[in-house]
């Protein structure tokens, strides 16, 4: 079975502060992506990876940064927190042949 | 770039009755996956299913599309069946869109 791994289900830090989410999956997937999912809102993508340090801004990259040093590893930098971040981040990686799996999800809380 | 349309956006049964979601999409695409999303929030693949039907179980989904939609059915419903059902497309290597999302609520 694919794995895609988030490195925390919950999460608070503080405004300011640089905040790193880690995902890694074990499928020697290409594509991997980052959402964040709000009420309302739906689930909007941040930034996306198809390969070792290659990205792409999604739909939302403001405030965000991200990293691919390793094809199973694709990181999530938040520069300086911010309270308007706070939401629920989801990973995915895909082939592009058999669909997208998730991650089990990273609730972000920023006071 | 893709819309992806979903109804209805809340649906309440009884346990035992059985349910169809439908998925609408603006464009071709080459990818289409139904997703439930469990009360911890991951997203749960249920098909991948750009075109023809697959069945899991109680589940079962069909896309057709030329004419550009899906529908997911849900026989015999559990309340365990009861959280939010995504449907997701994409066009090659284009970002997954996701559909606003269909509530099911299953009253014992």
């Amino acid at each position: 079975d694919v794995k895609v791994t988030q490195s925390s289900r919950y999460l608070v830090k503080r405004t300011g502060e640089k905040v790193f989410l880690e995902c890694v999956q074990d499928m020697d997937h290409e594509n991997m992506f980052w959402y964040r999912q709000d009420p309302g809102l739906g689930l909007r993508l941040i930034y996306f990876s198809y390969d070792v340090k290659m990205k792409e801004k999604g739909d939302i990259p403001e405030g965000y940064s991200v990293s691919r040093e390793k094809k199973e590893r694709f990181s999530l930098i938040l520069e300086s927190a911010s309270t308007n971040q706070t939401s629920m981040y989801l990973c995915a990686s895909t082939t592009g042949t058999a669909g997208a799996f998730f991650g089990q999800g990273t609730r972000l809380t920023v006071v | 770039g893709i819309q992806v349309e979903q109804s209805p956006p809340d649906l309440i049964l009884q346990e035992g009755a059985n349910s169809t979601l439908r998925c609408n999409f603006s464009d071709s695409v080459n990818n289409l996956q139904w997703f439930h999303q469990n009360p911890w929030g991951q997203l749960i693949n249920l098909f991948y299913i750009p075109s023809g039907t697959k069945q899991n179980g109680r589940l079962s989904a069909t896309t057709v599309a030329t004419e550009r939609y899906s529908l997911l059915y849900i026989s015999s419903s559990q309340t365990t069946d009861s959280g939010v059902y995504f449907c997701a497309v994409s066009f090659g290597n284009e970002k997954l869109t996701f559909g606003t999302g269909t509530r099911l609520t299953i009253i014992p």
